[in-house]
């Protein structure tokens, strides 16, 4: 079993729904990541938080807002997707930002 | 800019046989280099990584790599495949100007009972 939970695991939105993605470590890691993944391709870096501050924006559009509100918590809230938003998207997390990466079993999002 | 290539899109082996999933690179500097497994419907599940050191690396499951720099590659192998290794593999580099992990395209194992 992971030990980044990341919820729900599945989710169905329309393009004018607003919804969060949840993600939760209690590894005491002071990096966490976004990653997007569409079918057998590799992961997609969107964001990365290093000690609650975001670091990293891969010029990921405004409608994905990431939020780490404290050390143990990351968020990214959605906003007026489209269809090819559909994806899993995976939350990882890391020691700092150059040690092995822990994923999330991810959310996989429809957007209808 | 670095980057990991991995030459294969799928790789068939019988169960009891060796296997190798093959990772080449290409970085400026010091490599580190890791191997992930994904399971269906999983996240990625961290298998081994070189940094330094010995250039044979030893991870979780059985599996091993071996790093090497005159071929600039950092094959992922094992000794007896299980059909449980069904899954997808991932080599991946960190880049040293921004320590972000890059991925290769990956690599579907199958392996036959």
């Amino acid at each position: 079993d992971t030990e980044v939970t990341q919820t729900p695991k599945h989710l169905v939105m329309g393009m004018t729904n607003k919804k969060s993605l949840k993600c939760e470590q209690h590894m005491g890691h002071r990096a966490m990541y976004w990653y997007k993944q569409k079918a057998k391709k590799p992961p997609e870096l969107m964001f990365v938080y290093s000690y609650e501050k975001l670091s990293i924006n891969e010029s990921v559009p405004s409608r994905f807002s990431p939020e780490c509100p404290n050390s143990s918590l990351l968020n990214l809230h959605l906003h007026a997707l489209q269809p090819e938003d559909s994806a899993l998207y995976l939350c990882a997390s890391s020691l700092g930002t150059v040690q092995d990466l822990h994923f999330g079993n991810g959310t996989r999002l429809t957007v209808t | 800019a670095q980057s990991v290539a991995q030459p294969e899109d799928q790789v068939n082996v019988a169960e009891g046989n060796p296997l190798t999933v093959k990772c080449t690179y290409s970085v400026s500097g010091n490599p580190y280099l890791f191997w992930y497994v994904q399971y269906p419907n999983r996240g990625l599940q961290f298998l081994l990584k070189y940094i330094t050191g010995d250039n044979l690396v030893k991870g979780s499951y059985g599996f091993e790599a071996e790093f090497n720099k005159s071929q600039t590659s950092f094959h992922l192998k094992k000794p007896s495949a299980l059909v449980s290794d069904s899954a997808l593999y991932f080599c991946a580099v960190r880049d040293g100007n921004t320590d972000k992990l890059i991925f290769g395209t990956g690599t579907r194992l199958q392996v036959f009972p």
